[in-house]
């Protein structure tokens, strides 16, 4: 069975500052690897996505993740970030061999301080 | 621009109570799905469709039951609430040719059960 670690619960960042999310998964083969953003009230809005091919994925509002197969890892960053990101990111992680299912991790809350 | 939209934002209903919530959307999609999300735990899968009338046990469908007589429609259903379903509740749809069954989510309706 597939699994996702999101290791960090809470992260505080200063606007303007670097933002690294970290993510760790589990599954025997390629997996589908993604990364969904929930602002506050809100449902979720897909970020960006990985399937093959290019490890480093450009995704909206300025995100990136890498696709480390060696480290089961996909991290997510932003070079600077604003007060607007401030949400809960979840990573998911999916495999053909699941259906069509998709198993999330448990979320890290981003703050982003003035 | 895709759409899934959740019958009630925000829900309040008593122990026992029957409690229907009602997910609908527009992509012409097979595949449907009812999260609950809580704090710390992210989003956990409660059951699935991937057609009219086919329904599948998510990891935790204890509780909940669910109708699909429609496509584009998608009810998930409390027998009878208790206060430990009180949770956000996350609809989801997918499709079967679409990109890696990439996920299109509901806003959520927040239940209260007292």
């Amino acid at each position: 069975a597939q699994s996702v670690t999101q290791p960090d619960i809470h992260i505080t960042v200063s606007e303007g500052a670097s933002l690294e999310l970290r993510c760790n998964y589990s599954y025997g083969a390629t997996p589908y690897l993604f990364w969904y953003v929930q602002s506050p009230g809100q449902g979720l809005q897909l970020l960006l996505k990985y399937f093959s091919g290019d490890t480093l994925v450009q995704g909206i509002k300025g995100f990136e993740a890498e696709f480390k197969r060696s480290q089961s890892s996909f991290n997510l960053r932003k070079p600077s970030v604003h007060w607007s990101d401030a949400a809960e990111y979840f990573c998911a992680v999916g495999a053909r061999a699941a259906g069509n299912k998709l198993t999330f991790g448990g979320g890290t809350r981003v703050l982003v301080k003035p | 621009d895709v759409k899934v939209t959740q019958s009630s934002r925000y829900l309040v209903k008593r122990t026992g109570e029957k409690v229907f919530l009602e997910c609908v959307q527009d992509m012409d999609h097979e595949n449907m799905f009812w999260y609950r999300q809580d704090p710390g735990l992210g989003l956990r899968l409660i059951y699935f469709s991937y057609d009219v009338k086919m329904k599948e046990k998510g990891d935790i469908p204890e509780g909940y039951s669910v109708s699909r007589e429609k496509k584009e429609r998608f009810s998930l259903i409390l027998e009878s609430a208790s206060t430990n379903q009180t949770s956000m509740y996350l609809c989801a749809s997918s499709s079967l040719s679409g990109a890696h069954y990439e996920q299109y989510f509901g806003p959520g309706t927040r239940l209260t059960v007292t």
